[in-house]
């Protein structure tokens, strides 16, 4: 299907663990973000990329890792999952450099770190 | 420091009314301001788009308001449904995305 797809929608895992959340879309955007939603907080980014092999941290960065090796994919690591880690985590992405151009974002992974 | 705040947190309206979600930003350089629609367990999916020379857009039922001068933002919807039951964003675009922590409105039949 077209768009933007995250798996798994829902995770549960214990501290310590590395998990890694997948993000894909078939738009071939250059622009992939990576944000976090609190209770209380807006959306906030945790990294984005530009392109393939290009990628930057954002407000949020401590304890998560990203590559991205292909336009489509922009898998998001906790290399060891922290119960603050336990969040709403949404994809997006966006064509080309212009802030003007429209954000598209994924359903979400629910996170959930014990 | 560069803020969105939206009121009120939350809104309880009754189906076919009207209703009205204010934003409040301080964010400079301005750039864009964009109003999303959030679902239950889904992504923000963008409503309305504003710049600094625009003052009214709509988009159906929704009808965004900005005054650049005094850096506030509305966004009336009419006559409610059922369906615009959800978290409403809005997002400051400056050099980067100022989200804010949104407005969840409940539309009860």
């Amino acid at each position: 299907d077209a768009g933007i797809t995250q798996s798994p929608r829902y995770k549960i895992t214990e501290t310590g663990r590395q998990v890694t959340l997948m993000c894909h879309q078939t738009w071939s955007h250059s622009y992939m973000f990576w944000y976090r939603q609190d209770l209380g907080h807006g959306l906030r980014l945790i990294y984005y990329s530009a392109a393939a092999d290009i990628t930057d941290k954002g407000e949020v960065p401590d304890g998560y890792v990203v590559s991205r090796s292909k336009t489509e994919n922009f898998p998001l690591t906790l290399e060891s999952a922290t119960r603050s880690q336990t969040s709403v985590y949404f994809c997006a992405s966006r064509a080309g450099q212009a802030l003007y151009n429209e954000q598209f974002f994924g359903p979400g992974t629910r996170l959930t770190v014990l | 420091k560069n803020q969105v705040e939206q009121s009120p947190q939350s809104l309880i309206i009754l189906e076919g009314k009207n209703c009205t979600l204010q934003c409040n930003y301080t964010v400079s350089p301005f750039s864009n301001l964009r109003w999303y629609k959030q679902d239950t367990g889904r992504g923000p999916v963008s409503l309305t788009i504003m710049t600094f020379s625009e003052n009214t857009k709509s988009n159906g039922r929704y009808t965004a308001t900005l005054d650049a001068d005094t850096k506030q933002s509305s966004l009336h919807i009419t006559a409610s449904q059922l369906s615009d039951s959800a978290s409403y964003i809005c997002v400051v675009n400056t050099d980067k995305l100022i989200f804010g922590t949104g407005t969840r409105l409940q539309v009860f039949p």
